[in-house]
């Protein structure tokens, strides 16, 4: 089945503990992206990547990390988490280099609270 | 700063009745406008892609077009069933490559 998986699903740490979060998608997808979904706020791109090894800056990139060494994995990392990253965090992938004419897939969410 | 707006933020609609509502954009620098249907505990799908000045889409029930030169586009929902009770999120992506989406309309069917 296509699709986009992130882990953990749920994640509860205290301020400073490095985390991981992973995604992985198996539709041999060249973009990926991650977004922060928070309180009346849409959602908002954290960073993104048009292709193995490359990454750039989306709206909010403070304070994440992000790695794409593989064509499938698209990892966001962060190095001392912060109560303010409290958030729902999506992973999304897309055919092209970009999603201007393909749609993006949304992988199930990740909810991180950090303490 | 880039700015998506999306109207209304909360809409409550009669089954059966039809609906509509907007997203506006920035009308410099479009590149492409996406809409994506969220459903309460799940992810958000893609309804449409459009990326041309005066865009039509359509997929049953749910139509869509685009105005690239006013920065506007519209949802619209023929004959609202109980299933269609979502929040519908537009994104704007700039030849810059970012993605900014609205916060969205948050649709309310009423039996």
């Amino acid at each position: 089945e296509a699709q986009v998986t992130q882990n953990p699903r749920y994640l509860i740490t205290v301020t400073g503990k490095k985390l991981t979060v992973t995604c992985s998608q198996n539709m041999n997808h060249e973009y990926m992206s991650w977004y922060r979904q928070d309180p009346g706020l849409g959602l908002r791109q954290i960073y993104y990547s048009m292709n193995v090894e490359v990454t750039d800056k989306g709206d909010v990139p403070e304070g994440y990390k992000v790695s794409r060494k593989e064509k499938r994995n698209f990892p966001l990392i962060l190095e001392s988490p912060s109560p303010n990253q409290t958030s729902l965090y999506f992973c999304a992938s897309s055919l092209g280099r970009t999603p201007l004419y393909n749609e993006q897939f949304f992988g199930p969410g990740t909810r991180l609270t950090v303490l | 700063i880039l700015n998506v707006e999306q109207s209304p933020q909360s809409l409550h609609v009669q089954e059966g009745d039809s609906t509509n509502f907007t997203c506006s954009f920035p009308s410099s620098n479009f590149y492409a406008l996406h809409w994506y249907r969220w459903e309460t505990a799940k992810s958000p799908e893609a309804l449409f892609v459009m990326t041309l000045n005066g865009d039509e889409k359509k997929k049953g029930r749910i139509s869509a077009t685009l105005n690239t030169k006013e920065g506007y586009s519209y949802l619209y929902i023929k004959g609202s069933q109980p299933e269609d009770s979502a929040t519908y999120l537009c994104a704007f992506m700039n030849r810059d490559d970012k993605i900014i989406f609205g916060k969205g309309t948050r649709l309310h069917i009423l039996p």
